[in-house]
């Protein structure tokens, strides 16, 4: 998984709490993705990194918030869980290949459900 | 709006066939459209990229193919193998002020048997 981590790997929360999962890489690249991944529907891109505290939002922000405060770490916060983010979390990471493409690695994924 | 179809939804095959998988797109403008192998509860890992000006690109056993004209992509798996058991998610990544926007297909779930 190209030197992605993401923690908690499983989580089972209640509606209403907080929940923050965890993406760490020892790959040094510039930009950090979250995306989920729900039956029916492609992945989406929920936020993403092109640097230390530079975030943005992606087509599914609402209700997720993000943060970055060294290059190896990007912070996906649900403020106060609800059913409908039940779904299965990637990180992505990438960086400018030798033909200019910025290809990206997937982590192994967090599955969460709120119940 | 930009979409990625992907056909078949599903397909079964026996160890040592071949098969392909369709990609129809809507994105424009176009940078590169992606192949990727995502295993049951791992994260999607990476077979191709082509730009506009390729089309066709190898990877061992799999081969991608790209008509930019049509908007349509193939990903053809020779003697197929148990382990290509995944789905397979075709990306269309935006150009122009999208540049480096994705665009994911809802993926083709290759079964294959003994």
């Amino acid at each position: 998984d190209a030197g992605i981590t993401q923690s908690p790997r499983h989580k089972v929360t209640e509606t209403g709490t907080p929940v923050t999962l965890r993406c760490h890489q020892t790959e040094n690249h510039r930009y950090m993705y979250w995306y989920r991944q729900d039956p029916g529907h492609g992945l989406r891109l929920i936020h993403y990194s092109y640097g230390v505290k530079d975030t943005d939002k992606g087509e599914v922000s609402d209700g997720y918030s993000v943060s970055r405060s060294k290059t190896e770490d990007f912070l996906l916060t649900l403020e106060s869980a609800t059913s409908s983010q039940t779904s299965v979390y990637f990180c992505a990471i990438s960086e400018s290949n030798s033909g200019g493409l910025y290809e990206q690695y997937f982590g192994p994924g967090t599955r969460l459900t709120v119940t | 709006k930009n979409q990625v179809e992907q056909s078949p939804q599903s397909l079964i095959i026996l160890e040592g066939k071949n098969c392909t998988l369709q990609c129809n797109y809507t994105v424009s403008p176009f940078s590169n459209l992606r192949w990727y192998k995502q295993d049951t509860g791992r994260g999607p890992v990476s077979l191709t990229i082509m730009t506009f000006s390729e089309n066709t690109k190898s990877n061992g056993r799999y081969t991608a193919t790209l008509d930019a004209d049509t908007k349509q992509s193939s990903l053809h798996i020779t003697a197929s193998q148990l382990s290509d058991s995944a789905s397979y998610i075709c990306v269309v990544s935006g150009g122009g002020t999208s540049y480096g926007k994705l665009t994911f297909g809802q993926g083709t779930i290759l079964t294959v048997h003994p």
